[in-house]
């Protein structure tokens, strides 16, 4: 089987720094990707980590450590529009194209 | 074009009704997909379509029929469904289904069976 935990709410100011964390215990890990989706729309890809290490896009930079099991977005400069829920989803070397999605954090950023 | 489009945006269904949701992307991808959202829920992988073919079924009730007519087009036929069956239906597409691709997910349509 495989599992996913994240936290299920963050909330954070304008300007700062969060950090949103993932951990994974799934067979045949393939990679580690982000996904938001802000209320009423549907989710779009932020980021993709098939290697360990840092992945930066802008604002937004996404980790892997495979030995860990563990991964984490990074939303740098919060602004008020980042406020969505994001989902870290696992895609499994077995049954390519299958990705499961983690229960979702909800980010509320405050003025 | 990078979008992914679905038709209808809403649908509202009695249980003996019989319907079809649709979906179109033209980004020339091989793979795509069909999930089930539920309010505050993630998506719930439902089929997928690589190479106009079916590859993936999560044991899916028969009265979710998925097609592929061609590889720009998934439709989802529905028939006697539950009103547990209330849900987003997100379509998705990706360049394929081998490794890593990007899925990028149309808008949905917002069913509600009464």
């Amino acid at each position: 089987g495989q599992s996913l935990e994240q936290p299920s709410e963050v909330t954070a100011v304008e300007g700062a720094i969060v950090q949103i964390n993932c951990t994974y215990q799934t067979s045949g890990f393939y990679g580690l990707s982000w996904y938001q989706q802000h209320d009423g729309g549907a989710p779009t890809f932020l980021s993709y980590n098939g290697l360990d290490g840092l992945e930066e896009t802008g604002r937004f930079s996404s980790f892997l450590s495979r030995s860990d099991s563990y991964g984490y977005l990074l939303l740098q400069e919060l602004q008020m529009k980042d406020s969505a829920s994001y989902f870290c989803a696992v895609l499994r070397k077995t049954n390519a194209g299958k990705s499961t999605f983690g229960d979702g954090t909800t980010l509320t950023v405050k003025p | 074009d990078t979008e992914v489009t679905q038709t209808p945006k809403h649908l509202v269904m009695g249980m003996t009704n019989k319907k079809s949701l649709k979906c179109e992307q033209h980004m020339g991808h091989r793979a795509m997909y069909w999930y089930k959202q539920k309010a505050k829920k993630p998506p719930e992988l439902m089929f997928v379509y690589s190479y106009e073919k079916l590859s993936i079924n999560e044991s899916v009730p028969s009265r979710f029929s998925p097609e592929c007519p061609n590889s720009s087009l998934l439709n989802l036929h529905l028939h006697a469904l539950q009103p547990e069956d209330s849900a987003l239906y997100l379509c998705a597409s990706s360049q394929d289904s081998s490794g890593y691709n990007e899925q990028f997910f149309g808008p949905g349509t917002r069913l509600t069976v009464l």
